[in-house]
């Protein structure tokens, strides 16, 4: 029973295309993220999202949009897709602020943009 | 700005110890938290340290200096299934994590 699901796993498309990436978590939990991973590896915050509101939005460019229907589901949507977004997604899941604040990260989305 | 600095490789054989450290600078500073994720696969939790000392899980223990804007991850009995990239993450107000730029951790035999 996977805890967060994300799809598609592989994503190769031309630049300038719409696509989204969904994500879903089964844990219950109230907060759910988005995270760039680089060709380096740098893992890099996105967006947050705790009970359907956004609470971090850091400085990402309006190409991205993420949309939460509801507390389970956080979605990624990008706009005219350049080669730069090229990268590895990653939704994750935490209960949100907690003692530790574990996150649960998907398996992630690896993005080419040709 | 915020930044977490980790060296960028360690080797080691297997059955040997090693220290990863990481030293932080970030506002609004919660915890350090370490993940572990293998070539092609998510990162996943580790430890967490709120406070300052050693906490310990199995193999693996963590360690915070506040004062110091410091911690570690300390592996010990290495296995070849250890070998992946380590990152130290800082807890933001607001639960976001900040990583480092990780660690890769090669194990030989």
């Amino acid at each position: 029973d996977t805890a967060v699901s994300q799809t598609p796993k592989y994503l190769v498309t031309q630049m300038g295309n719409d696509k989204s990436i969904k994500c879903e978590q089964n844990l219950g939990h109230d907060t759910m993220y988005w995270y760039k991973q680089d060709s380096k590896k740098f893992l890099k915050i996105m967006f947050s999202y705790n009970n359907k509101e956004l609470i971090i939005n850091e400085t990402v460019p309006n190409r991205f949009s993420p949309k939460s229907p509801d507390k389970a589901h956080l979605n990624l949507h990008i706009n005219s897709l350049e080669l730069g977004d090229s990268a590895v997604y990653f939704c994750a899941s935490s209960p949100g602020t907690g003692s530790n604040n574990e996150q649960f990260f998907g398996p992630g989305t690896r993005l080419t943009v040709l | 700005g915020q930044s977490l600095e980790q060296p960028s490789e360690v080797t080691a054989v297997e059955g040997a110890i090693v220290q990863i450290n990481c030293t932080y600078q970030t506002s609004g500073f919660y915890g350090l938290s370490w993940y572990q994720q293998h070539d092609g696969g998510a990162p996943t939790f580790l430890s967490y340290n709120a406070l300052d000392g050693l906490e310990e899980t199995g193999r693996f223990s963590s360690f915070l200096s506040r004062s110091d804007s410091y911690g570690y991850l300390l592996l010990q009995e290495l296995q070849m299934k250890d070998s992946a990239s380590y990152f130290c993450a800082s807890n933001q107000a607001g639960t976001a994590l900040i990583f480092g730029k990780g660690t890769t951790l090669s194990v030989s035999s």
